[in-house]
Order: structure tokens, then C-alpha cells, then sequence
């Protein structure tokens, strides 16, 4: 069964810097690339970015490039989303989700989300 | 790039029928037959539910389906059940690798 499972949720401080991941399972990790959407409190989805596990090429949306960063560990099937500088408005919802290209809107799999609040 | 434009909320009572408007431009929803849907309940993952505008995925029942017309796309829910009392996000391509989400409807089945 395909499943992609994310960390758990996490407290930081504002300037803290902070990493989440997304380890799948059940495909080839290489075949599909990975989606990195954002729920804030209350509020839609959005999408933030995609990468390709293949070779880490990346495509951040306008909103996000510069504020956050993602990549791959391909030895062991895990996505990661980076912040280096946490701000209070980065409190939400993160999920990883899969898709067959890389503007192919297709988010057939997705993890369970992970909660991240920053708080002073 | 802004997002799509769905109602915010719509109603419908059990066995009836509702539609969920979305509205981007030529970039994006009129652009390309990239159009998909995603049923998200409260706490949990979004779920996709039509994909290339008007297929369902394995699974997903004949009550869901969708369209689109010029820079606007549809989801209808047909029968409708307690159970599809959700939130509803539409999704499209908008460029290269570039993917826009709606802002969401909230569905409330009466």
C-alpha cells in the first residue's frame, strides 16, 4: 500500500530554524514527484512547491521560494521541508503529498499533515 | 498568483444535488483540462476525488462528478449524504510547474 507518513507535530521558536519529513512507502520514491502544501489555521490549501526524489530538481511557488526549502534523502525514501528562520505566520499545517508530474495536478496520496506551531 | 475562486459555502438537504463553482482565467482552469477536485474533513488529509476534470478515481462513487466551461469549473455531488459534509478544494495547473489551489467551499448537508 502506498502511504506517506510525516513527522509529528512541532513547537519552535520565532528565528528558531526547524525540519519536517515525509517518508514514503509502497513505489518506486523516484517515480513521483513530491508536493509540499500549507493549510494555515482556519484557512485553504496552498500549494508551496514540488520536488523530484530523482535528482532534487525543484520548483518553489512565488509565495514560498526563499522562505522555505525542500529536499530528499533517496537512500531512505524520506522528503524534508526546511525553515532556517521560523516566523509566528509559518504556524499551520504542513503536508506532503505525491503526483505523476510536476504541474499535473494529481495529489492522489497524501500524509497525515504535520501541525507546526511557532510561538514565542 | 492568486488562488481560485470558489463560493465559500453551499447547502443542500440528503438525495439532492449540489454544484461547487470554480472560477480561475486562461492561465490556469480555462488553459488546460488539468482541473481536479479534493474532499478534506475536518482533521484529515485532503482526499482526491476528480482528477483531469471529469474523472473519478478507484473508489470514488458515481455521485461525484465533474465539468468545466470556459474558465470555470464544477463539481457536482449528487445524492447528497451526511457523509460529504466537507470542505471542497478545486486545483488546476497554472503554468509550467506551476499548480493553483481554490479557496476551499464548505459544504453543509442540512
Amino acid at each position: 500500500d502506498v502511504q506517506l507518513v510525516q513527522s509529528g507535530a512541532e513547537v519552535g521558536k520565532p528565528t528558531e530554524s526547524l525540519r519536517i519529513s515525509c517518508k514514503v512507502s509502497g513505489y518506486t520514491f523516484t517515480n513521483y514527484w513530491i508536493a509540499w502544501v500549507r493549510q494555515m489555521p482556519g484557512k485553504g490549501l496552498e500549494w508551496m512547491g514540488i520536488i523530484h526524489p530523482g535528482d532534487s530538481e525543484t520548483s518553489y511557488s512565488p509565495s514560498f521560494q526563499g522562505q522555505v526549502t525542500m529536499s530528499v534523502d533517496k537512500s531512505i525514501n524520506t522528503a524534508y521541508l526546511y525553515w532556517s528562520i521560523l516566523k509566528p505566520s509559518d504556524t499551520a499545517t504542513y503536508y506532503c503529498a505525491r503526483l505523476p508530474a510536476p504541474d499535473y495536478p494529481v495529489f492522489d496520496f497524501w500524509g497525515q499533515g504535520t501541525m507546526v506551531t511557532v510561538s514565542s | 498568483q492568486s488562488a481560485l475562486t470558489q463560493p465559500r459555502s453551499v447547502s443542500g438537504t440528503p438525495g439532492r444535488s449540489v454544484t461547487i463553482s470554480c472560477t480561475g482565467t486562461s492561465s490556469d482552469v480555462g488553459g488546460y483540462n488539468y482541473v481536479s477536485w479534493y474532499q478534506q474533513h475536518p482533521g484529515k488529509a485532503p482526499k482526491l476525488i476528480i482528477y483531469d476534470v471529469t474523472k473519478r478515481p478507484p473508489g470514488v462513487p458515481h455521485r461525484f462528478s465533474g465539468s468545466k466551461s470556459g474558465n470555470t469549473a464544477s463539481l457536482t455531488i449528487s445524492g447528497l449524504q451526511a457523509g460529504d459534509e466537507a470542505d471542497y478544494y478545486c486545483c488546476s495547473k497554472a503554468g509550467s510547474y506551476i499548480v493553483i489551489f481554490g479557496g476551499g467551499t464548505t459544504l453543509t448537508v442540512l
